[in-house]
């Protein structure tokens, strides 16, 4: 079956604008866990969607939010960009997310570079 | 604050070995936690889960134990190749019913030199 999709893989924006990042997850997945990876920090915790709905959500600012549809495809957005956004951001889907679930599928990542 | 600490960066180890990482937590108590490797420019794929009332798990020649007293998992790799250079992460999770729930160490580079 095909794997988790993000579109786009690379992108480089300029500091202030926004950007929005999509993903689709495996067929059947209705669970949607965003990441920001960076060398610093490691890979940090953004938001999970469940059905539509935010599950939980990490330390980061309003400026990154997200959402998810009825297909259970996601996006999420950054706006008002600063170079420190710059960084690997990952989605990971799972059929229902938790303890209940033996494994996150991730996709490949966008790499977002903020100028 | 909960905290993830993988061992060492890097690991440089010789063909045919046996290459041991390590992941310990403190300030949390995990329901499970995960194996992950991941190659550059690649996002991470799973390798293996342990609960918290497990204390080893095995999958070809890969070895996961969970010390919950010792707050650490041991993660072996034996008969090493240079196909398994890559990095490594441990994850945690909670009873929470959330993926997001997921706390990630930050990594070991693993080089198998042949």
């Amino acid at each position: 079956k095909a794997g988790v999709t993000q579109t786009p893989r690379y992108l480089i924006k300029t500091r202030g604008q926004q950007v929005t990042l999509s993903c689709s997850p495996i067929s059947g997945h209705r669970s949607v866990s965003w990441y920001q990876q960076t060398p610093g920090q490691g890979l940090q915790f953004l938001f999970e969607y469940f059905s539509e709905t935010q599950r939980n959500k990490g330390n980061f600012p309003g400026r990154f939010s997200g959402r998810q549809f009825s297909n259970s495809r996601s996006e999420m957005n950054v706006s008002t960009l600063e170079l420190g956004d710059s960084a690997l951001y990952l989605c990971a889907s799972s059929f229902l997310g938790g303890v209940r679930n033996t494994e996150a599928f991730f996709g490949q990542g966008t790499r977002l570079t903020v100028v | 604050s909960q905290k993830i600490e993988q061992n060492s960066e890097a690991l440089n180890i010789q063909e045919g070995k046996t290459a041991t990482l390590t992941c310990n937590y403190t300030n949390y108590s995990p329901a499970y936690l995960q194996w992950y490797r991941q190659d550059p420019g690649r996002g991470p794929v799973f390798l293996l889960l342990i609960r918290e009332n497990e204390k080893e798990k095995r999958k070809e020649r890969l070895k996961v134990t969970f010390d919950t007293t010792l707050k650490q998992s041991l993660f072996h790799i034996t008969a090493s190749q240079p196909a398994d250079s890559a990095t490594y992460l441990c994850a945690l999770g909670d009873y929470g019913g959330s993926q997001g729930n997921l706390i990630f160490g930050k990594g070991t580079k693993l080089s198998v030199k042949p």
